[in-house]
């Protein structure tokens, strides 16, 4: 089966830039979701990458490298808020096109 | 507010009961998920239903069970329960099925269950 890698957890300092990586198995790749999850909370959709390259989107980017089955979410400016799990998932198509869930990175940011 | 609603918020039952879970999806969305997150653990992808048939199953249990209506708002099932079952459910919904572009599900807000 697919298994998507993401580091447990992160801490960071307010003000500064975190990266978030996520590796996946590249056969059958089909897309990769990025989703913010505050604790208690539903997760909120954050980007979408199904061509390499750089998706921006204000204080947050997210990159994907299909080859290389790795994708990273990048966060500047980082504020309090940001504190969070952030959720990686892609999509194969060899399953159905169901999401996979990667487990969630907790961020941790720090005054 | 992703326009995904969930009821009810909380629930509390015991052992060995049934509990239903409702939830509506977004307006025009047509695919309707639902996803179980125990505590500080991932989502556990447990069925897909796309304009009321199932689509497609995950680690879903013989004791759990869903359906899609007509109106497209979906219904979990949830029997025989048991300590384990507690956890956060949460629907998601998105426009079409999983593999065409884009695809991405939002989330209702959750119901928090509780097995006592």
């Amino acid at each position: 089966g697919q298994n998507i890698d993401q580091p447990t957890e992160m801490t960071a300092t307010e003000g500064a830039i975190v990266q978030i990586n996520c590796t996946y198995q590249t056969s059958g790749f089909n897309g990769l979701f990025w989703y913010q999850q505050h604790a208690g909370e539903a997760p909120t959709f954050l980007s979408y990458n199904v061509l390499d390259g750089l998706e921006e989107k204000g204080r947050f980017s997210s990159f994907l490298s299909r080859s290389k089955g790795y994708s990273y979410l990048l966060l500047k400016e980082l504020q309090m808020k940001d504190s969070a799990s952030y959720l990686c998932a892609v999509r194969f198509m060899d399953s159905n096109y169901q999401l996979i869930w990667g487990a969630g990175t907790k961020l941790i940011i720090k005054p | 507010d992703s326009g995904v609603t969930q009821t009810p918020k909380h629930l509390i039952t015991a052992t060995g009961q049934r509990v239903t879970l409702r939830c509506s999806p977004r307006s025009g969305d047509l695919s309707v998920y639902w996803y179980q997150q125990s505590l500080d653990q991932g989502l556990q992808f447990l069925i897909q239903y796309y304009n009321g048939e199932e689509r497609a199953k995950g680690n879903i249990l013989e004791r759990f069970s869903a359906q899609q209506f007509p109106d497209l708002h979906s219904e979990l099932n949830l029997s025989s329960l048991e300590l384990g079952d507690s956890a956060l459910y949460f629907c998601a919904s998105s426009v079409g099925l999983a593999g065409r572009r884009g695809g991405e599900q939002y989330f209702g807000p959750g119901t928090r269950l509780t097995v006592t």
